[in-house]
């Protein structure tokens, strides 16, 4: 247990579906990060939020909409997604998002888009 | 930015240590090296970092070269459940964000 827990933990959805990602953090960390994880590829960075503020967006297609409504919640917002999208989504945390701080990941969710 | 070149794959025995290597040639002063591991179906989980002296912690040990252009991850005696892909990471220095960029890591499996 990382204190970092993701839902769904598998979903399935078609190309004209919405839905949405959850992570959640107990453990009084300021920054979250949404990396996604593709078959035999590296992680690869998303978005950054330190203080519920965007800090860094990746070039990230505009079909990936992440909030952060507080510290503690980062939701990433699928819809209209194409089939490559299909891949392992993390979130991790960390204390304030300063370099050289550890991240904490919690166990993604597996996302296929069909 | 720094990179870092890992061997694809290794093999340990149970039981014995299992030395994990890193080259990072182009590693900046003040850059440090971070290992997470990844076990299958989980998030990467932090392992050890240092910067230029050797570390140990309950975990695993980290002995980077002199010139610090590699770096070497070692658990000291490997269990069936060690088996993951372990990722060598030199921190990106773009900002004041933390940007751990992930390369494709080792997949160390251990054999019974």
């Amino acid at each position: 247990e990382t204190g970092v827990t993701q839902t769904p933990r598998h979903l399935v959805m078609g190309m004209t579906n919405k839905k949405s990602l959850k992570c959640e953090q107990h453990l009084g960390h300021n920054a979250m990060y949404w990396y996604k994880q593709s078959a035999k590829k590296p992680l690869e960075l998303m978005f950054v939020y330190s203080l519920e503020e965007r800090v860094e967006n990746n070039s990230v297609p505009s079909r990936f909409s992440p909030e952060c409504p507080n510290s503690s919640h980062l939701f990433l917002h699928l819809h209209t997604l194409q089939p490559e999208d299909s891949a392992l989504y993390l979130c991790a945390s960390s204390p304030d998002g300063a370099t050289n701080e550890k991240l904490f990941f919690g166990s993604g969710t597996q996302l296929s888009v069909l | 930015d720094a990179k870092t070149t890992q061997p694809p794959s290794m093999d340990c025995a149970e039981g014995r240590a299992a030395n994990l290597p890193c080259n990072h040639s182009t590693i900046s002063g003040n850059e440090y090296v971070y290992w997470y591991r990844q076990i299958h179906s989980q998030g990467p989980q932090y392992i050890i970092h240092g910067l230029k002296n050797n570390e140990t912690n309950e975990m695993a040990s980290l002995i980077i070269t002199e010139d610090r252009k590699s770096s070497t991850l070692i658990l000291p005696h490997a269990t069936l459940r060690d088996t993951a892909v372990y990722y060598c990471i030199v921190r990106v220095e773009r900002g004041a964000t933390n940007k751990l960029i992930f390369g494709t890591g080792t997949l160390l499996a251990v054999q019974p």
